[in-house]
């Protein structure tokens, strides 16, 4: 699985957008970018996925370069209960990988401020 | 409500006192799995299960022990905890899909948070 490097600590400010980057640079072909986050020692929760195309869904939106090399989770509008750390996690999908297994770095820890 | 549920929630025992975390999903999903987290060193995956009877070791598989004859359970079993044990410990579960994106999002318990004195 392709290495990730994220920013230990990012802030936002309550109602802003949060922009959450990740650099991925040895990605491969069928690796694909998940995003996961951990509320205060709870289990992780998955946010949202990609391979190649920009995606969104109910929680955020994932943009992904064209060069696959990087990408940015966006919380359009961040609250206080966004506050956690975000995993950015890029592998083959578990049909692939027998083992399955999400290897969570550091992650970034976001605080949303009033 | 589609969950994995994880028990106990908190337990402290002593070295040598053989323990069992329970986990239990109501998913239908085949694919289950044990991690540790430890503070500086994230989550890493003790053992994993693709369906009934199939468990494989993870990363970090010394000291444990796993069973799989229902798809719902999968146990966590510690013969002869040790201190170094002392851990916050988490079950996932996923299906695992035969067509169309792969994606399977893992699902994860509560979390367990076990102290060996």
């Amino acid at each position: 699985d392709a290495k990730t490097t994220q920013p230990p600590s990012m802030d936002c400010a309550e109602g802003r957008a949060a922009n959450l980057p990740c650099n991925h640079s040895t990605i491969s072909g069928n690796e694909y970018v998940y995003w996961y986050r951990q509320i205060h020692s709870q289990g992780p929760q998955y946010i949202i996925h990609g391979l190649k195309n920009n995606e969104t869904n109910e929680m955020a939106s994932l943009i992904i370069t064209e060069d696959r090399k990087s990408s940015t989770l966006i919380l359009p509008h961040a609250t206080l209960r966004d506050t956690a750390v975000y995993y950015c996690i890029v592998r083959v999908p578990l049909i692939y990988n027998q083992g399955g297994k999400l290897i969570f770095g550091q992650g970034t820890e976001l605080s949303v401020k009033p | 409500e589609a969950q994995v549920t994880q028990n106990p929630r908190y337990l402290i025992t002593v070295t040598g006192k053989k323990l069992t975390v329970t986990c239990s999903q109501n998913m239908n999903h085949e694919y289950m799995s044990w991690y540790r987290q430890d503070p500086g060193l994230g989550l890493r995956q003790i053992y994993y299960s693709m369906n009934v009877e199939v468990t494989d070791k993870g990363d970090v598989p010394e000291g444990y022990k796993v069973s799989r004859k229902e798809k719902r359970n999968f146990p966590l079993i510690l013969e002869s905890p040790s201190p170094n044990q002392t851990s916050l410990y988490f079950c996932a579960s996923t299906f695992i899909p035969g067509t169309g994106d792969p994606y399977n999002e893992q699902f994860f318990g509560p979390g367990t948070r076990l102290t060996v004195l």
